[in-house]
């Protein structure tokens, strides 16, 4: 079940310049998307949010970005610091009440 | 924005006994959520639970699980007969009003 998917299990990038995570789902019902920062041995962290509504929300240094007609949506994170390396998960819910279902991941590292 | 506190955050355990893991809310959250995360794999959804009920619940939720609020505070995760397989991190996330949860640091349970 396989309803999120970060095909991408790790990304490196230089200090400085973009990083981008995709994501993408399968579930018609999902209506809201969360994106979740996770470092060994804590629990995930929440980083910034969209509605199905939107197409883009922006976060200081973090935007996502959302095509609901291709069912993906995108983690911009400019400028990359290394701070940043962490596994990072891309969530779904089909509205508040509900579950989050998570994708597997995709380990950034950023390098200096 | 403060998170809930889960104990213990290391517990190591006999396959066959029975465990309780436990997440403390900072405040008087509305809804509760545990999640699990074995090894390797996807963050999963165990059970969400609201106004002292449960709300909803997977497949991985059998009857070797419960979940209460024995004291209007405390908020736990039992499991009765431990596998093997039930060793992963388990999450406690709490939620307000808006579509936001917010994750404990988790608990790691070993089952030996």
């Amino acid at each position: 079940d396989q309803q999120v998917k970060q095909n991408s299990p790790s990304l490196s990038v230089q200090e400085g310049r973009i990083s981008i995570l995709n994501c993408d789902y399968t579930n018609s019902m999902f209506d809201y998307f969360l994106w979740y920062k996770k470092y060994p041995a804590e629990g995930p962290t929440f980083l910034i949010s969209i509605s199905s509504i939107k197409d883009k929300n922006e976060d200081g240094r973090f935007t996502v970005f959302l095509n609901k007609s291709a069912k993906h949506l995108s983690l911009h994170i400019v400028p990359s610091q290394p701070g940043d390396s962490a596994v990072y998960f891309c969530a779904a819910t089909p509205g508040s009440n509900y579950k989050l279902t998570f994708g597997k991941g995709t380990l950034l590292t950023v390098n200096p | 924005e403060p998170e809930v506190t889960q104990t213990p955050s290391h517990q190591v355990t006999q396959m066959g006994q029975e465990v309780i893991l436990r997440c403390v809310p900072i405040s008087n959250h509305l809804y509760f959520y545990w999640y699990r995360q074995i090894l390797g794999q996807k963050v999963e959804f165990l059970v969400s639970f609201y106004n002292n009920e449960i709300s909803e619940k997977s497949e991985i939720f059998d009857d070797q699980f419960s979940v209460e609020r024995p004291d209007g505070s405390n908020f736990t995760l039992k499991i009765r007969s431990t596998k093997l397989e039930d060793s992963a991190m388990y999450f406690c996330a709490r939620r307000d009003y808006g579509d936001i949860q917010y994750f404990g640091a988790g608990t790691r349970l070993s089952v030996l």
